[in-house]
């Protein structure tokens, strides 16, 4: 059964750094596409990036890019996303997802909400 | 302003059937399959349909899709109070700034 777990909750002032986490398991992890999706408030989905663990190929949304990290270590199967430094605006929540081919998701993390706030 | 477009809401009774639309362009839809995806009040997506008109495993027949030209739709049948969620297209885009693009959502309300 493929399954991706992310990390808990996590609250934040402005400025500050930050790592979520997405552990997966149930396949073949360099194989496929693994990425990161945002929802904002009460907002839709948007795109923020996709890594091949295989090559570490990573492709980001202009929107994020320059903003936050994307990553991955096949010793863990997991992926991560990361910010040096965040603001309030990046209040969301943030889903990991498998990407089967670049342009669908088949299997969704359960998100991580990060809260930024002073 | 979300790259493809969809109606902000539908409704019907239960046991009608529901369309949504999803309108993108020449790079996005025109070129891509589409893919959809059922949000459940407070829960993750899921995928619903893929390669514009195939259904994953354990997804039921009530839900097709179709696409034409620059434009795909969603079809629920038999609709039921579960089926009380926002629905997403997505596909991807070719154009400069490369990547899957979602439409705004659709909230589907059971009356």
């Amino acid at each position: 059964e493929v399954q991706l777990v992310q990390s808990g909750a996590e609250v934040r002032k402005p400025g500050e750094s930050l790592k979520i986490s997405c552990k997966t398991s149930g396949y073949s992890f360099p194989s496929f596409w693994i990425g990161w999706v945002r929802q904002m408030p009460g907002k839709g989905l948007e795109w923020m990036g996709i890594i091949h663990p295989g090559d570490s190929d990573t492709r980001y949304s202009p929107s994020f890019q320059g903003h936050v990290t994307i990553s991955a270590d096949n010793s863990f199967s997991t992926a991560y996303l990361q910010w040096k430094s965040l603001k309030a605006s990046d209040t969301a929540i943030y889903y990991c997802a498998r990407f089967p081919d670049t342009s669908m998701i088949d299997y969704w993390g359960q998100g991580t909400l990060v809260t930024v706030s002073s | 302003q979300s790259v493809l477009t969809q109606p902000p809401s539908v409704s019907a009774a239960p046991g009608q059937k529901v369309t949504i639309s999803c309108s993108g362009s020449r790079s996005n839809i025109g070129i891509s399959h589409v893919s959809w995806y059922q949000q459940l009040p407070g829960t993750a997506p899921r995928l619903l349909i893929y390669d514009n008109d195939k259904r994953p495993s354990g997804i039921p027949d009530r839900f097709s899709g179709s696409k034409s030209g620059t434009s795909a739709t969603l079809g629920i049948t038999g609709l039921q109070t579960g089926d009380e969620a926002v629905y997403y297209c997505g596909a991807w885009d070719s154009s400069l700034s490369a990547g899957l693009v979602f439409g705004g959502g659709t909230k589907v309300t059971v009356l």
